[in-house]
């Protein structure tokens, strides 16, 4: 059965610290690893990694695909109070697309 | 603007008495997906539709049905809700599934069965 495990579930964080996220997945027919992260409404999307592209990076988020421990990493680095939402993890074979439970973080001030 | 447009966004109802709640995109994607949300358990497909006509079961479809019966329209359908129903439901879109294209969701719908 395919699932998809995200670690941990939540954690507190100071302004300033930097946070690692972990997705690890056993999926059948991988396709691809994206990451979202939602606030009040709906998920907004932020990295999509392929066998193609293992490694993105955007301002003070990046993150890692390891093909060959099937998991990924979301880094934060130098956090603000705007990053604190839910980080979700969501893989994709054939058809059918399957989340883990999501990551709370909270940043204080 | 490009969007997925859900409605209603709120809805409190009875046990029993059949809902339905629209979903529609206008950006002309193959995909089509409905997720139910609740805590401790992240984002859990119900249905998705890879084209028109073409539905499939995700991994949670008991007690809902879906159609596609146009590309930009993909109605979730509770024929009897019961409270285990009871959730914020998303709908999302991506331009196929073979695209390697993030999803776009809607704004959610907040489904209280009573």
């Amino acid at each position: 059965e395919d699932k998809v495990v995200q670690s941990p579930l939540s954690l507190v964080v100071h302004e300033g610290d930097t946070v690692t996220l972990n997705c690890s997945y056993e999926v059948t027919n991988f396709r691809s690893l994206l990451w979202y992260k939602q606030e009040k409404k709906a998920p907004t999307f932020l990295f999509m990694l392929t066998s193609s592209g293992i490694e993105k990076k955007s301002g003070r988020l990046s993150s890692i695909l390891d093909k060959k421990e099937l998991s990924s990493i979301l880094n934060i680095t130098a956090t603000q109070t705007g990053d604190s939402a839910i980080y979700l993890c969501e893989v994709g074979s054939w058809g059918k697309l399957q989340f883990g439970a999501g990551t709370q973080v909270v940043v204080t001030p | 603007e490009a969007q997925v447009t859900q409605n209603p966004r709120y809805l409190i109802t009875v046990t029993g008495k059949k809902l339905t709640v629209t979903c529609s995109q206008n950006m002309n994607h193959e995909y089509m997906s409905w997720y139910r949300q609740d805590p401790g358990l992240g984002l859990r497909q119900i249905y998705y539709s890879m084209n028109v006509e073409v539905t499939d079961k995700g991994d949670v479809p008991e007690g809902y049905k879906v159609s596609r019966k146009e590309k930009r329209n993909f109605p979730l359908i509770l024929e009897s809700p019961s409270p285990n129903q009871t959730s914020l439901y998303f709908c999302a879109s991506s331009l196929s599934i073979g695209s390697n294209q993030p999803q776009h969701f809607g704004d959610g719908t907040r489904l209280s069965i009573l």
